[in-house]
């Protein structure tokens, strides 16, 4: 109940293609939704976060879309760059569990020229 | 001027041996975590601090002991160390706690080999 569950582990995308990577969760009481971006070498980053009370928040070339019926939340990256390969983790965390972030499994992107 | 820095960066020992890791945040944060990232890449978290005391302690092997002499430090202590503890460890900060929407800051990460 407390996993969060993501997918593709790997992901290759031509510059300028959209690249999407999928989570899932099972527990209704997370109630915020991160997405961390970790370059090699480095730790993560926050890069966009969503509350289950929205459907979607776009931040730049970056969007997460939520579907709190279906307990899935994914992030797109439009307009693909080089510069976005990294490795890309969602995580879920809920207000009454002292700020504990439950990450997913991770997805490597790489972004072709 | 660094954020949340970690030392060492790099951390090569034999197993048996204690070895600690240091952690400063410059932000006034008042939580500060440590995170386990295994060769996976997965993220896990260990223990979390706030303004001095223990509020997350996972399932973690008891040879692992945090301290925070203060707000803005937390170490990590590791006794009697293991081929399994081989790994990245990362701190991070936050400005409160129970409040999970606020962004967590991570050290750039200190990498643990055991030989």
């Amino acid at each position: 109940q407390q996993q969060v569950k993501q997918s593709p582990q790997s992901l290759i995308v031509q510059k300028g293609g959209i690249s999407i990577i999928n989570c899932a969760y099972e527990n209704t009481a997370f109630d915020y939704f991160p997405w961390y971006q970790q370059f090699p070498g480095k730790g993560p980053a926050l890069l966009i976060a969503i509350r289950p009370d929205v459907s979607e928040k776009k931040e730049g070339r970056f969007t997460i879309s939520f579907n709190k019926s279906a307990k899935q939340f994914s992030l797109h990256i439009m307009d693909s760059q080089p510069g976005d390969s990294a490795t890309y983790f969602c995580a879920a965390s809920m207000r009454s569990n002292t700020g504990k972030l439950i990450f997913g499994q991770g997805t490597t992107l790489q972004v072709k020229p | 001027d660094t954020a949340v820095s970690q030392t060492p960066k790099y951390l090569v020992t034999q197993m048996g041996n204690d070895k600690s890791i240091k952690c400063e945040q410059n932000l006034g944060h008042d939580t500060m975590y440590w995170y386990k990232q295994d060769s996976k890449k997965f993220l896990k978290i260990m223990f979390s601090y706030n303004n001095k005391e223990l509020i997350i302690n996972e399932t973690v092997p008891n040879r692992f002991s945090p301290k925070s002499p203060d707000k803005a430090h937390l170490n990590l202590h590791i006794n009697s160390l293991e081929l399994g503890d081989s790994a990245v460890y990362f701190c991070a900060s936050s400005q409160v706690v129970l409040a999970p929407q606020e962004t967590q800051y991570f050290g750039p990460g200190t990498r643990l080999l055991v030989l």
